[in-house]
């Protein structure tokens, strides 16, 4: 069964510095990769996704992603961060055709003034 | 920005009663899907919907019932809801090629049993 590694739970990070959450998938097929991120009190919504072509995949807000094949990783970076990225952070996989998403436990993230 | 609403979005009910929780899209989607969300915890699936008529379980089990008889609308029932229901909620919806679309989720009904 596919599965989605998030080892941070919490990521502390002062504003205006860089930080990386770290996602390791478990599929050994063609798979999809995917971060979500959900606000206080709020669904979640897309940042960025990764189906094919370059492997380093840039979203919304400044952040982007790096997929690699070797690692099993899809690690999501931001150079500066502020205090609005405070939120928790989702990565997902689907290697299954329909439906098949795979979430992880999140990662909360609080960008400290 | 997604247009899926979830209503209500707190609820707090004694143990026994049916509830049904609300999921409506405006963006036509043909695949609908209602996720359980614990603090720690992944998202878990289960239900989803294809199309009008069509329901599916998801991989987690689960005592609530959905239906799906208009496009837009994808409610989910607890005919008797217990404390181990008590969870948030979350409806989504999407359009695509299989496996890459994008999900649109709704802002959740966090559900307390007591």
């Amino acid at each position: 069964a596919q599965s989605v590694t998030q080892l941070d739970s919490q990521v502390p990070v002062f504003e205006e510095a860089p930080v990386e959450l770290r996602c390791n998938y478990s599929s050994s097929v063609s798979v999809y990769l995917f971060w979500y991120v959900q606000y206080p009190n709020q669904g979640l919504q897309l940042l960025l996704k990764y189906l094919s072509g370059s492997t380093l995949v840039k979203g919304i807000n400044g952040f982007e992603a790096e997929f690699n094949k070797s690692q099993t990783s899809f690690h999501l970076r931001k150079p500066s961060v502020h205090i609005s990225d405070t939120a928790e952070y989702f990565c997902a996989e689907n290697s299954g055709g329909y439906q098949k998403v795979t979430f992880g436990t999140g990662t909360k993230l609080q960008v400290i003034p | 920005e997604a247009d899926i609403y979830q209503t209500p979005r707190y609820l707090v009910i004694g143990t026994g009663k049916k509830i049904t929780l609300e999921c409506s899209q405006t963006m036509g989607h043909d695949k609908m899907y209602w996720y359980q969300q614990d603090p720690g915890m992944e998202l878990h699936l289960i239900h989803y919907s294809y199309g009008v008529n069509s329901t599916e379980k998801g991989d987690l089990s689960s005592e609530s019932t959905v239906s799906r008889i208009r496009t837009e609308h994808f409610p989910l029932t607890l005919e008797s809801a217990r404390p181990s229901h008590t969870s948030q909620y979350l409806c989504a919806s999407s359009a695509g090629l299989p496996g890459g679309e994008k999900l649109f989720f709704g802002s959740g009904t966090q559900l307390s049993v007591l």
